[in-house]
């Protein structure tokens, strides 16, 4: 029981456009920032979206973050068959007062 | 080039004691907060604990505070973590991760640099 709630998978054939959900609450998404992260199999996580909509160098431009109140979403444009990994969403709780992460969703390209 | 290596993981009984370590170079790591991630087989990731720079602030998550001891040697450019009283549901994969030079109390979680994880195994 994650305190972001992200939808276990995914799914998209290359090209398309497929959207992540995360969704929290007003003492977690609703009051800080969002972050994203990459884990393909068998390797440590990658930082791939930072403070809500912002990727730091080297990540493509396929990859936006966005944030709407205590949701947020990763949007991966172009699919490519190497985007194929989990996804997570992350943000600081100030209730828990530590940082939290979502369940991840594991994505599929078809 | 930065590069974090996690060593120290491994079998050990319920109860029983492990310190992770994680040797750090290709950056000042002085200069920077560092953190513990771990994530149990087949499951999400959950941060453990953070260290500030000098080691003077430290925080855990609610499920190991007491048990766990983070703490960092900056001379020998290294992080560790101490974990006591382990339980099976302490099993994971451990991370040391650095936290970005962005980062603020509630600007996290945000760790541009991983290690490649030190598997803990706590059974009997």
């Amino acid at each position: 029981q994650s305190v972001l709630t992200q939808p276990p998978s995914a799914s998209g054939t290359p090209g398309q456009r497929v959207t992540i959900s995360c969704s929290g609450s007003s003492s977690n998404i609703g009051s800080n920032y969002v972050y994203w992260y990459q884990q393909l199999p068998g390797t440590a996580p990658k930082l791939l979206i930072y403070w809500n909509d912002q990727r730091p160098s080297g990540v493509p431009d396929r990859f936006s973050g966005s944030k709407s109140g205590t949701s947020a979403s990763l949007a991966i444009s172009g699919l490519r068959s190497e985007d194929e990994a989990d996804y997570y969403c992350a943000s600081w709780d100030d209730s828990l007062s530590g940082p939290v992460f979502g369940g991840g969703t594991s994505l599929t390209v078809l | 080039e930065v590069q974090l290596v996690d060593s120290g993981g491994g079998l050990v009984q319920p109860g029983g004691s492990l310190r992770l370590s994680c040797a750090a170079s290709g950056f000042p790591f002085s200069s920077y907060w560092m953190s513990w991630v771990r994530q149990a087989p087949g499951k999400g990731l959950e941060w453990v604990a953070h260290i500030k720079k000098d080691g003077s602030e430290k925080d855990y998550v609610d499920s190991v505070k007491g048990r766990f001891t983070i703490s960092r040697d900056n001379a020998k450019k290294s992080l560790y973590l101490q974990m006591n009283s382990l339980r099976a549901e302490d099993t994971a994969v451990y991370y040391c991760a650095r936290d970005s030079y962005r980062v603020q109390r509630a600007a996290r979680p945000d760790y541009d640099y991983w290690g490649q994880g030190t598997l803990v195994t706590v059974s009997s």
